[in-house]
């Protein structure tokens, strides 16, 4: 079945230092996947998204990869900063569906290092 | 400008209660969704509106569940009867569907605590 998935549940870095966040999934179907990052208490909030005619795209000390080959996405955070902690979910729109929908994988907790 | 917005922040009710979840979304999306969090897990899925279109329950766990949508606005999810693994993050989140884009905006979220 469908499923979005991380490699590891806790990803700890050093202040500074890059910080890469992966992320797998199964359904070759779609087309678009987006980054949020959760503070605690809080709701998710966009990071970044790709749409699968593109393999990378970047942001603001962002990238985004995109390897559909194996179907896999990560996050790369540059200069990785103490604001940065927060849980990051990857997720995927449900198919070519167009709905929106879009289906969470259960989240890397990224802890920076002071 | 404003952003989806969820009202109570916070709800304790006592197991058997019926509750009342409010989402305002951001004016003029026209997508809404409903996300279930529970302590340190990921965004589950529940219900989703677009448009005037049939609701997508797909994902509501039981049929205690239930959601709606006035005049294409504020979305009320009501849970009946609670019981003690009801208690989560309830999250909004709406969407304006616009260029294809499947950005989903998140409101902060209501948690509820079944005693």
């Amino acid at each position: 079945g469908e499923s979005v998935g991380l490699h590891l549940p806790t990803l700890s870095v050093q202040e500074g230092d890059n910080s890469i966040i992966n992320c797998a999934y199964s359904n070759s179907a779609s087309d678009y996947f987006i980054w949020y990052k959760q503070e605690s208490g809080k709701g998710p909030q966009f990071i970044i998204d790709i749409r699968s005619n593109m393999d990378k795209r970047q942001g603001q000390r962002v990238t985004v990869l995109l390897n559909k080959t194996v179907k896999h996405l990560s996050l790369q955070i540059a200069a990785t900063q103490p604001g940065d902690s927060a849980v990051y979910f990857c997720a995927e729109n449900e198919g070519s569906s167009n709905t929106g929908k879009l289906i969470f994988g259960q989240g890397t907790t990224l802890q920076v290092k002071p | 400008g404003a952003g989806v917005s969820q009202s109570p922040s916070n709800k304790v009710t006592e197991k058997g209660k019926d509750v009342e979840l409010r989402c305002d979304p951001i004016s003029g999306h026209t997508a809404l969704y409903w996300y279930r969090q529970s302590l340190g897990q990921g965004l589950e899925f529940l219900i989703y509106f677009q448009g005037n279109s049939a609701p997508d329950k797909s994902g509501l766990p039981s049929d205690r569940f239930s959601a709606e949508r006035t005049g294409g606005s504020v979305s009320t999810l009501t849970i009946q009867r609670t019981q003690q693994e009801d208690s989560a993050v309830y999250l909004c989140a709406s969407s304006s569907m616009a260029g294809g884009s499947y950005e989903q905006y998140f409101g902060p979220g209501t948690r509820l605590t079944v005693t």
